[in-house]
């Protein structure tokens, strides 16, 4: 069965630091893997998706994430965050092959302060 | 290319009330699913249409049911409400072209059940 975890329900960052974001997956099906945005009161935006082709995956607003299957994980980082990185962030790996069905973790919530 | 898009976006019912909620995903897009966001239990998957067929379902009792039109928009019903199904409910759609996984999201309707 597929799962994920995300380590850590909220993080805090100084503005210009570094962002990281832990996800870890498991999945009995090859994995596509989601990072989702959400700000408050929305929707939730894609950030970046692996779906077998490159394991660095670059995204929207300066986000990467490295797929590593030899330790399950797909973590988010940003080399320097800015204020309006504060939002939830989710990881999300696919329930079904199509990658139609997704499975969610908890949520991280950044909090950037300046 | 307009998002989804999801209607209403804030809704009031009293337990033991029916709801209709509706979505209109991305032109083009025939993959569309549901998904209840909750504090507690976080993103969880009701389930899946693509071209009027119920594809994929989660864990989700009866009282939940949904359907698909020909041109892709999508329902999803709630009778017999509880104070628990108060909720962000998430629509999503997709394309199934090669390579593309990713799921869009609308802005959710906020149910309330007082």
């Amino acid at each position: 069965a597929q799962s994920v975890t995300q380590l850590g329900s909220h993080v805090s960052v100084s503005e210009g630091a570094l962002v990281l974001l832990r996800c870890n997956y498991s999945s009995s099906v090859p994995p596509y893997l989601f990072w989702y945005v959400q700000y408050p009161n929305q929707g939730l935006q894609l950030l970046l998706k692996y779906t077998s082709a490159a394991t660095l995956v670059k995204g929207i607003n300066g986000f990467e994430a490295e797929f590593k299957k030899s330790e399950t994980s797909f973590h988010l980082t940003k080399p320097s965050a800015h204020m309006s990185d504060a939002a939830e962030y989710f990881c999300a790996v696919n329930r079904n092959q199509a990658g139609t069905a997704l499975i969610f973790g908890k949520g991280t919530t950044l909090s950037v302060s300046s | 290319k307009a998002g989804v898009t999801q209607t209403p976006r804030y809704l009031i019912k009293t337990r033991g009330q029916q709801v209709t909620l509706s979505c209109s995903p991305i032109s083009g897009h025939r993959s569309v699913s549901w998904y209840q966001q909750t504090p507690g239990q976080g993103l969880q998957f009701l389930f899946e249409y693509f071209s009027e067929t119920q594809r994929n379902k989660g864990n989700f009792p009866g009282r939940f049911s949904g359907r698909q039109f020909s041109n892709s928009r999508s329902e999803m019903n709630v009778s017999t409400l509880e104070l628990g199904d108060s909720a962000l409910y998430l629509c999503a759609s997709s394309s199934e072209g090669q390579g593309r996984k990713e799921q869009y999201f609308g802005p959710g309707t906020r149910l309330t059940v007082t």
